[in-house]
C-alpha cells in the first residue's frame, strides 16, 4: 500500500523542548516537502529535499531543522526556538516527470502548552 | 514574491453550484493546481491546468483560467454535503521547485 506516513496524527509538547515529527514514504519520490498551516494562512514550506544529504531552507525555517539520511524518511525537529510552534504540519511528496503535482500525508496536529 | 489570493469562505446549498476564485500574481506561473482539504486530513490534488489552456473539466468539476486577469477558478457542480472542505489554489512555475499556495476557500455545503 504506497503513501506517505505521519506520525503521530496528535502530539502535546511542553514549552522548551524539542519534539521530532516523522515522514515516512514507499513511493520512491526523490523530493520531499514540509509545510506549516495555520487557519486562514494556507501552507507555507518549512524545508524541503531534493535529494538525499540535501535540503533546503523554505520560507519560514526558522526554529525547525530536518534531516536526510535515506530516500524514505524527511524528520522534522520542531526546536525551543520557534515561537509559536502549536499548527498543524504536513509533509509532501513530489514524483518524477514533468508534472508538479505535491502528494500529502495525512498531517500532524502538534500542540505545545 | 508570488501572491495567491482566495476569498475565506463560501457557502451554497446542496444541489447548487459552487465557485470558488484564485488570482496569482506571477506572470510566469506553468501549472495551477486545486487542492481539497477534509477536515483534518492531508491535501488532495483535485486538478490542475496547464498554463497555455483556459478551460479543463473533469466530471463534476470545471477549471477555467484567464491568463490575462491571472484569475482561476474552480466550478463544481451538483455540490453535495461530501464536498464541504477547504479548496487551495496553488501554482507553481517551470523548473521551480515548489508549489506556492493561497490562503484556501472553506465551502460549506447546506443540507
Amino acid at each position: 500500500d504506497g503513501g506517505i506516513t505521519q506520525s503521530p496524527k496528535y502530539l502535546f509538547r511542553k514549552e522548551g523542548q524539542n519534539v521530532t515529527l516523522s515522514c515516512e514514504q514507499n513511493l520512491n519520490h526523490d523530493a520531499m516537502y514540509w509545510y506549516r498551516q495555520d487557519p486562514g494562512q494556507g501552507l507555507r514550506l518549512i524545508y524541503y529535499s531534493q535529494i538525499v544529504n540535501d535540503f533546503q531552507k523554505g520560507d519560514i525555517a526558522e526554529g525547525y531543522s530536518v534531516s536526510r539520511e535515506k530516500k524514505e524518511s524527511f524528520p522534522l525537529t520542531v526546536t525551543s526556538a520557534q515561537k509559536n510552534p502549536t499548527a498543524f504540519y504536513l509533509c509532501a511528496t513530489k514524483g518524477q516527470g514533468y508534472s508538479y503535482e505535491q502528494y500529502f500525508g495525512p498531517g500532524t496536529r502538534l500542540t505545545v502548552t | 514574491g508570488e501572491d495567491v489570493e482566495q476569498s475565506l469562505f463560501l457557502s451554497v446549498r446542496e444541489g447548487d453550484s459552487s465557485v470558488i476564485n484564485c488570482t496569482y500574481t506571477d506572470s510566469s506561473s506553468t501549472y495551477l493546481y486545486w487542492y481539497k482539504q477534509e477536515p483534518g486530513a492531508g491535501l488532495q490534488l483535485l486538478t490542475y491546468i496547464f498554463s497555455n489552456m483556459d478551460m479543463k473539466q473533469d466530471q463534476r468539476l470545471t477549471v477555467l483560467l484567464n491568463k490575462k486577469d491571472k484569475h482561476l477558478s474552480l466550478r463544481i457542480a451538483d455540490t453535495q454535503t461530501g464536498d464541504s472542505a477547504i479548496y487551495f489554489c496553488a501554482e507553481s512555475e517551470t523548473g521551480a521547485n515548489n508549489l506556492f499556495f493561497g490562503t484556501g476557500t472553506r465551502l460549506t455545503v447546506i443540507p
